[in-house]
């Protein structure tokens, strides 16, 4: 069965600072991974994805993620983080070219220090 | 382009009531999905559709709830009775089989539902 792994719950970082969330999953196959962000009451939105090839993909809003098949990680990561930034993200996991659904990790909580 | 609509936005029902949320998928999408948010359990895969064809509704919690797709523009998830354990955020979700490398999975904003 496919899992994700997101082991910070809540994770504080200065404005201005780097950023980096982590995200381990489990499947049996070449995943297709995503990353979410959630504003309160709001739904989700998608920041970038990858299927194949280049492990490094570029998102919206300045964010970057690190393929690591030998890990089994997905990190999210971005150089200089802003206020507007504070949200709940989520890594997801799927296969089968979008016939079946995301596994959802259970989330980061960003915090963003002024 | 409209996204993923669903409606209402927020529901307050008693124990006991049927409950009807509903989901409009962007047209030419073929996959829809339906989610669950809560505290405890973060998001759930409830029940999915291809081509209007429910595949895969392990995730549906109890035979309280059921779900349909009548057509390729609507879906319906229905919780009868509904109880307060049932509360939570609700999300449908969409894409297209073969599309999501270019398209990712389109979340609407869901629908909040409070059971009392």
């Amino acid at each position: 069965a496919q899992s994700v792994t997101q082991p910070d719950i809540h994770i504080t970082v200065s404005e201005g600072a780097s950023l980096e969330l982590r995200c381990n999953y489990s499947y049996g196959a070449t995943p297709y991974l995503f990353w979410y962000v959630q504003s309160p009451g709001q739904g989700l939105q998608l920041l970038l994805k990858y299927f194949s090839g280049d492990t490094l993909v570029q998102g919206i809003k300045g964010f970057e993620a690190e393929f690591k098949r030998s890990q089994s990680s997905f990190n999210l990561r971005k150089p200089s983080v802003h206020w507007s930034d504070a949200a709940e993200y989520f890594c997801a996991v799927g296969g089968g070219g979008g016939a079946d659904g995301l596994t959802f990790g259970k989330g980061t909580h960003l915090i963003i220090q002024p | 382009d409209a996204g993923v609509i669903q409606s209402p936005r927020h529901e307050v029902t008693e124990m006991g009531q049927e409950v009807t949320l509903r989901c409009k998928p962007i047209s030419g999408h073929n996959s829809l999905f339906w989610y669950r948010q809560t505290m405890m359990r973060g998001l759930e895969l409830l029940i999915y559709f291809n081509n209007n064809v429910p595949i895969d509704d392990s995730g549906m919690p109890e035979d309280r709830f059921s779900a349909k797709m009548p057509n390729a523009s609507f879906s319906t998830l229905k919780i009868q009775p509904s109880e307060p354990r049932d509360s939570a955020v609700y999300f449908c979700a969409s894409t297209k089989t073969g599309a999501p490398r270019r398209d990712g999975y389109t979340f609407g904003s869901g629908t909040r539902l409070t059971v009392v």
